[in-house]
This record gives structure tokens, C-alpha cells and sequence, in this order.
């Protein structure tokens, strides 16, 4: 069966220090990978997708970047961290097509202070 | 990017039907209708999804208007545990599921 691992479960960081959340999937290949954040009380964004290693679209402008260096490795990242960047960072895949269930990870509750 | 419109919030009485119903007047033809629930804190669930005809399986019904510019999810006998957020969204071309602010529902013991 698939799975998907998101880690870590929370994280506290300071303003101006590096960023980088993993999320790979297991069980699947060629998997359609997202990257979305949730302010408190506010609905998902998407920030991230991905169809293929080393193809990613980007849906806001912002101080966030994402990577896929493996099938099923989705990694987002930031040089540098804003208070704006907490949220709750959620990473889905799904096998690929519109037409198809998307399976999310547990998220990661980032606070930056 | 396609919207869906829901209400913020509804309440329903434990053991009763739930109709959570969502607009989606700028659907086009290939877009399935797809629907998530949220528990605070953890990630969002796959409930069930549609493209024209109606559906059902064993968490819910999905009701797809004729026009399918309005779709309702049905829960059948609420629960505590249905307690969430419940999220209409539109599978789009190009791969991307966008997420509006959902409908929260409580449940009533």
C-alpha cells in the first residue's frame, strides 16, 4: 500500500534561518506531489506542484522554493525564513490526473519566531 | 483558476442527514468535482469525488446537479466523528487541486 511520510511534526525556527521539509512517498512511482501551507483559521494554498523529478511549478511568489531530486522526494525549502512563513505545511501526491484521490501527509506546524 | 463557493459554517444534529452543498458555476467540462474533510491539525481526507454522475460510497453521497454548477455532499447519519471541515474542490486540467476556506461543520450530540 502507499504512504506518505511529511517531517518533522512541528518545527520552531528563527527569522533569518534556513528551511527544508521532506516528504517522500512510498508504495508508488511517477507520483504527482504538491506542497501546500494553511495560515491559522484560513484555507490550503498551494504553493508547490510537481508531475516529474526536476519539474516543479510554483503557484505564489514568495520566499519559499521547492525540489524533487528523487521520483518520490519533495522537498521545500527558504534561505531565509519570515515571520509570514508560519503555517501549516501539508505535502500530497496523488497517481497522476485530475481524475484521481489525493492523499495527504500529517503536516508540519512551522513557527517562526 | 476555477472557484467553488460554500457556506462558512453549518450545524447538524447527531444522527441526522447533512447536505453541504457548494457552487461551482465556472466548472468546465472536464473538471471532477472532488470533496476533503479536515480534522483540526491533521491533514485533509479524501471523502469522495465525481465528474456528472451522482455517487456513493461507504463515508458519503455526492449529488452532481444536471448543469454541474452546483454539487451537494450528503452524509447520511452524522456522527460526532464528522465533525470537520469539509472542503468542495475542482480537479483541474494541468494537474492542480486548489482549496477554498471550506465549510465547518459541528455536530450537535
Amino acid at each position: 500500500s502507499q504512504t506518505i511520510h511529511q517531517w518533522p511534526a512541528t518545527l520552531v525556527q528563527p527569522v533569518g534561518s534556513p528551511l527544508s521539509l521532506e516528504c517522500t512517498v512510498e508504495g508508488t512511482s511517477n507520483p504527482n506531489l504538491y506542497w501546500y501551507r494553511q495560515a491559522a483559521g484560513r484555507g490550503l494554498q498551494l504553493l508547490f506542484y510537481s508531475v516529474g523529478i526536476g519539474q516543479i511549478s510554483s503557484e505564489v511568489p514568495q520566499n519559499l522554493s521547492a525540489s524533487r531530486p528523487q521520483d518520490r522526494q519533495f522537498i521545500l525549502s527558504s534561505k531565509k525564513l519570515l515571520l509570514s512563513d508560519s503555517g501549516f505545511y501539508l505535502c500530497a501526491w496523488n497517481p497522476g490526473g485530475f481524475h484521481t484521490e489525493a492523499f495527504f501527509g500529517q503536516g508540519t506546524r512551522l513557527t517562526v519566531v | 483558476d476555477a472557484k467553488t463557493t460554500q457556506p462558512n459554517s453549518m450545524e447538524s444534529n447527531e444522527e441526522e442527514p447533512v447536505h453541504l452543498p457548494c457552487n461551482h458555476s465556472t466548472i468546465s467540462g472536464t473538471d471532477y468535482i472532488h470533496w476533503y474533510r479536515q480534522l483540526p491539525s491533521q491533514g485533509p481526507e479524501y471523502v469522495i469525488h465525481g465528474l456528472t454522475s451522482n455517487v456513493n460510497n461507504r463515508m458519503a453521497s455526492l449529488a452532481i446537479a444536471e448543469d454541474r454548477k452546483s454539487s451537494t455532499l450528503i452524509l447520511h447519519r452524522a456522527t460526532l466523528r464528522d465533525a470537520a471541515v469539509y472542503y468542495c474542490i475542482l480537479g483541474l486540467t494541468g494537474n492542480q487541486f486548489y482549496f477554498g476556506t471550506g465549510t465547518s461543520l459541528t455536530v450537535i450530540p
